[in-house]
């Protein structure tokens, strides 16, 4: 089975700074990585998503990812980030396209 | 991408009560899912909704307490049974299909709140 562990249940950014959310998974065999953002009152909305070529993915709203195979993880970048960025961030993996693992879930807060 | 609807968007039962939750898919889905999410929580898959035939269940959730029909690739229902007030929950259903790349695309969501 696979697993999915967001470290940081919180993160507080500054309106224009940098932001990376961790996500690091466990897998036996190869896996599709994703991340979903939930805004305020609203389902999941998909970001991006790794599923073979490239390991940097570019996803929307100006955020990015980078799949590593050898430390297990796909964290979640941006390089300034704006208030509307304020949400919950969910990273998730699957091995065989049906089954979806997700992690606990980053709460983004985006400080004026 | 696929575009999901989910009817009621939210809602207020009295215990005891049973709420059946519409999910409608914009194009044939070979593969929807239903989610729970209690607060401040992430997803948890209640069951895999098949065509034609009975649901998938995962382990802590069973068909007397979460019925679900599927009567065709576009539309499925969750029926949440006699409620409790363990029950309020953000219930979501997902879509997937061999046109979607091996991605889940989610519906906006039910609010379920019980009393």
């Amino acid at each position: 089975a696979q697993s999915v562990t967001q470290l940081d249940s919180q993160v507080p950014v500054f309106e224009e700074a940098p932001v990376e959310l961790r996500c690091n998974y466990s897998s036996s065999v190869s896996v599709y990585l994703f991340w979903y953002v939930q805004y305020p009152n609203q389902g999941l909305q998909l970001l991006l998503k790794y599923l073979s070529g490239s390991t940097l993915v570019k996803g929307i709203n100006g955020f990015e990812a980078e799949f590593n195979k050898s430390q297990t993880s796909f964290h979640l970048r941006k390089p300034s980030v704006h208030i509307s960025d304020t949400a919950e961030y969910f990273c998730a993996v699957s091995a065989t396209g049906n089954q979806f693992y997700f992690g606990t879930g980053t709460s983004l807060t985006v400080i004026p | 991408s696929a575009v999901i609807s989910q009817k009621p968007s939210r809602d207020i039962c009295q215990r005891g009560t049973s709420l059946t939750i519409q999910c409608q898919v914009d194009s044939q889905v070979t593969m929807m899912f239903w989610y729970r999410q209690q607060p401040g929580q992430s997803l948890t898959l209640i069951a895999t909704a098949n065509q034609g035939s009975e649901a998938t269940y995962e382990s802590g959730f069973v068909i007397d307490k979460f019925p679900i029909s599927r009567p065709n690739l576009t539309f499925s229902t969750l029926t949440v049974s006699n409620m409790s007030p363990e029950d309020s929950s953000i219930y979501l259903c997902s879509g997937m299909g061999q046109d979607y790349q091996e991605t889940q695309y989610f519906g906006p969501g039910t609010r379920l709140l019980v009393l």
